[in-house]
């Protein structure tokens, strides 16, 4: 049974840092794996589609990388913003099931 | 494109009430999720379908809970009877292949 994890749990950071939110999970055999992100009291956005046979995906200020030997990635955010305040989701298809880890709480503080 | 719409988007019932909760997915999209979100278990796969019809109903609880997508444009999750731990924010999620978009869900209280 595929299980995710994200690690740290929470993460209070100030503005302008660069960071890091990790995600592994149990079972290599993937389809692909997405991170989102969820305000709150709203619905999940979409951030980076990997597939299974790619490495990383770039947009903008984020980059996820995917190791799927390992069961890791990363979600890379450069100069982060007050803006970028949320919970971020890592979630893996597998057999046309789209598991979620349980989320990394991020706030960067002005 | 207006997104996945689910209604509604707050529901206060009491327990043993029946509820029944709504998405109309992404013009195209040919694939359907439900999911339950709560702090304490995070996100669920309740059920999803694929052309309309339901794949995998391993994720849903009880069998108070049941799901109908009568066609491409259109799903509902039911719970009859409800109860206070059912209590979450139910979210919907259509697919064509690529990402998952989500609606902006439902928060169920049952008290």
């Amino acid at each position: 049974k595929q299980e995710v994890t994200q690690i740290p749990a929470a993460l209070s950071v100030p503005e302008g840092e660069n960071l890091v939110l990790n995600c592994s999970f149990t079972d290599s055999a993937i389809y692909n794996l997405q991170w989102f992100r969820q305000d709150p009291g709203k619905g999940l956005t979409s951030l980076l589609l990997i597939q299974s046979s790619q490495r990383e995906q770039t947009s903008g200020r984020l980059n996820a990388s995917l190791d799927k030997s390992s069961g890791r990635s990363t979600l890379y955010i450069a100069a982060s913003q007050p803006g970028d305040s949320a919970t971020y989701l890592c979630a893996v298809m597998s057999t046309d099931k789209l598991i979620f880890g349980t989320g990394t709480r991020l706030q960067v503080f002005p | 494109d207006a997104g996945v719409i689910q209604s509604p988007r707050h529901e206060v019932t009491e327990m043993g009430q029946e509820v029944t909760l709504r998405c109309k997915p992404i013009s195209g999209h040919n694939s359907l999720f439900w999911y339950r979100q709560t702090m304490m278990r995070g996100l669920e796969l309740l059920i999803y379908f694929n052309n309309n019809v339901p794949i995998d109903d391993s994720g849903m609880p009880e069998d108070r809970f049941s799901a109908k997508m009568p066609n491409a444009s259109f799903s509902t999750l039911k719970i009859q009877p409800s109860e206070p731990r059912d209590s979450a924010v139910y979210f919907c999620a259509s697919r064509a292949g690529g990402s998952l978009h989500f609606g902006n869900g439902t928060r169920l209280t049952v008290t």
